[in-house]
């Protein structure tokens, strides 16, 4: 079964430092996203990656950016938290985008981030 | 990207069926159409996949018209450990993952 793994369930920062969102899947899936979840506004597509050193952006990439140094990893970066970024992040894989299906996207149980 | 709208919130009982639609009017050729399932503190769960027709797995029916502008997720003889929150998908891969849009979910709540 894939385990799609966040390093962090709950984190608590300041206004301006810089955060990390770590996500790490072990079923060696081509592709990974970043999303946020906020009451009312359902899940917004943040970030993805589709191989190693690939991203694209999503929805709402400002105040983001990630990284993909390896295939199982993918980083979530905040480079200045601001309040508005307190939210729920998930992290997600799927298998491959060398399929003319859509590939189901496997979840972590997220990081609840709260900037303050 | 695709605009969705479904219902916010839905109640029913133990061994109803219950049918929830999520309304994509500007859905896209190449767009399929996914369904989750999120319980609290968890993330969301695949449940069932479709591009038109007709597809059913174990859990679940997913019906797409013709038109493909509406799809209706129906979970047979709920029960209570089925109260959750349903995500509709509409994008994928053959579209470009930026077009990845989530409906805001509908809360489902079963009583007994």
């Amino acid at each position: 079964d894939v385990k799609v793994t966040q390093s962090s369930r709950y984190l608590v920062k300041r206004t301006g430092e810089k955060v990390f969102l770590e996500c790490v899947q072990d079923m060696d899936h081509e592709n990974m996203f970043w999303y946020r979840q906020d009451p009312g506004l359902g899940l917004r597509l943040i970030y993805f990656s589709y191989d190693v050193k690939m991203k694209e952006k999503g929805d709402i990439p400002e105040g983001y950016s990630v990284s993909r140094e390896k295939k199982e990893r993918f980083s979530l970066i905040l480079e200045s938290a601001s309040t508005n970024q307190t939210s729920m992040y998930l992290c997600a894989s799927s298998l491959s985008r060398q399929s003319h299906s859509n590939q189901p996207q496997h979840f972590g149980d997220g990081t609840r981030l709260s900037i303050l | 990207l695709a605009k969705i709208t479904q219902p916010i919130s839905m109640d029913s009982y133990e061994g109803q069926e219950v049918n929830i639609t999520c309304s994509h009017n500007n859905i896209a050729t190449n767009d399929y159409i996914t369904w989750y399932q999120q319980f609290p503190s968890q993330g969301p769960r695949f449940i069932i996949q479709g591009y038109k027709t007709k597809v059913t797995n174990e859990v679940a029916s997913l019906f797409i018209p013709a038109d493909r502008k509406s799809s209706t997720l129906s979970l047979p003889r709920v029960s209570l450990s089925d109260t959750a929150v349903y995500y509709c998908l509409v994008g994928g891969q053959n579209s470009g993952y930026s077009t990845l849009t989530f409906g805001k979910g509908t809360m489902l709540l079963v009583s007994p």
